[in-house]
Parts: structure tokens; sequence; C-alpha cells
């Protein structure tokens, strides 16, 4: 069975101030896709990235990266320069290729601070 | 339309009322999933459908909950005799594959409380 680890239930960081949020996860699976989904109050789920496993390079968006480490199997989220409205829930989330359903993290809950 | 909707966004129901809550997917996508998200923030998967069929629906409790995806009409999950445990926000997503590159969008979720 596949299971998604996030073992920070909250963060803080200060606007500006870069922050990483951990995620790990346990499959046999070599074909997966991993994702972090932010919540904020409102509750809509909004996706921020994707990394496909197959690719060894890390994926970016904008102020959001990942560090990706397929050996460890370890996907953790860095925001850079963050900004007040990066407040949400953070979600990791992990895809079998072919399958259908989202494995969910527990989520992170981060707080910017101005 | 270009972003998954659903009806309504509250739904309040006395224990052992039926709930029936509605997802209409972008337009183009073949695939529908459930999900339920407890108190807890834990989301548990209910249910998929590829087009109008069920495509995996492991996650369902099928002695109250049922869903259909009919053609021409948004997809709806019902809960028969809701209990004070449904109480989440329930949440639809659509994608166009399961195969390569994948993304869900999701809803709004409809928020159920049980009471």
């Amino acid at each position: 069975a596949q299971t998604v680890t996030q073992s920070q239930p909250e963060m803080s960081v200060q606007e500006a101030e870069t922050v990483t949020l951990s995620c790990t996860y346990d499959t046999s699976e070599n074909n997966y896709y991993l994702f972090w989904y932010k919540q904020p109050p409102s509750r809509q789920m909004i996706l921020v990235i994707r990394q496909e496993a197959y690719k060894q390079q890390n994926a970016t968006e904008n102020r959001f990266s990942v560090n990706f480490q397929k050996a460890a199997k370890s996907f953790s989220l860095k925001i850079s320069d963050s900004q007040l409205g990066d407040t949400a829930m953070y979600f990791c989330a992990f895809f079998v290729y072919n399958t259908d359903k989202l494995i969910f993290g527990t989520g992170t809950r981060l707080q910017v601070f101005p | 339309g270009e972003e998954v909707a659903q009806t309504p966004k509250h739904l309040v129901r006395g224990e052992g009322q039926k709930a029936k809550l509605y997802c209409a997917p972008i337009k183009g996508h073949s695939y529908v999933f459930w999900y339920q998200q407890v108190l807890k923030n834990e989301f548990k998967f209910l249910i998929s459908f590829q087009n109008e069929n069920v495509f995996d629906e492991t996650g369902m409790p099928k002695e109250r909950f049922s869903a259909k995806c009919l053609p021409n009409s948004p997809c709806s999950l019902e809960i028969q005799a809701t209990k004070l445990e449904d109480s989440a926000v329930y949440f639809c997503a659509s994608s166009q594959s399961t195969l390569g590159p994948h993304e869900q969008y999701f809803g709004p979720g409809t928020r159920l409380t049980v009471t």
C-alpha cells in the first residue's frame, strides 16, 4: 500500500523568507507522480506543483520548487520569498500511473507572518 | 465549463436523513473522483468514474453511499441515512486521463453537516 507522510503539522515563516515543507512517501511502484496542493481557508484545493517520478530534474513554478529524492522517497516543497497569501494548508499527494486515486498526506499548516 | 462545479456549497441534515451532492466536471474530462475531507483534514478517496462507468469504488461505504455519473447530467453522490461521522467536506475532482501527466482539478467542495 502507498502512504504519504507529512511530519510537520504546522510551520511558520516571516514574509519574504524561505520555508521548506517535508513529505515522504512509500511505494513499490516505479511510475508515479507527486503533487503539492494548497488549501487556503476557503477550502479550495489549488495545485501548486507537480513532479513526474521519471524526471530527475526538480520541478519549479515561480517561487515554488521541489527537492525530489527518488531513492529516499522524499519530496519537499520550498517556498521562496514567502507572501502573506501563501498562508494555507499544504498537502503532499501521490498518484500511481494508470490508477486513479490521489493519496494525500495529513497536511502542513503554514502561517506567513508580516 | 472550465471549472469543476459542486452544489450545494453547504448542506445540513438531521441524522438519518438523506443527503445528495452534485458535481459537474470540466468539459472534456473523462474521469470524476469523489473525496471526503473530515475535520482533521484527512482526505479519503471514495469513488471514481470513467465517463458513466465506475472505475474504482474501493473507498465507498456501500451500505449507505452511492454515486452516479449519467450522460448529460451532473454526477451525484448520495448518502442514505446520514450519520454524525458523515460530517465532512466532500470534494469532486476531474481529470482528462489517468495516463501520462495527470492533474486532478478540484471543485470548491460541499460542506455536509449532520446534526
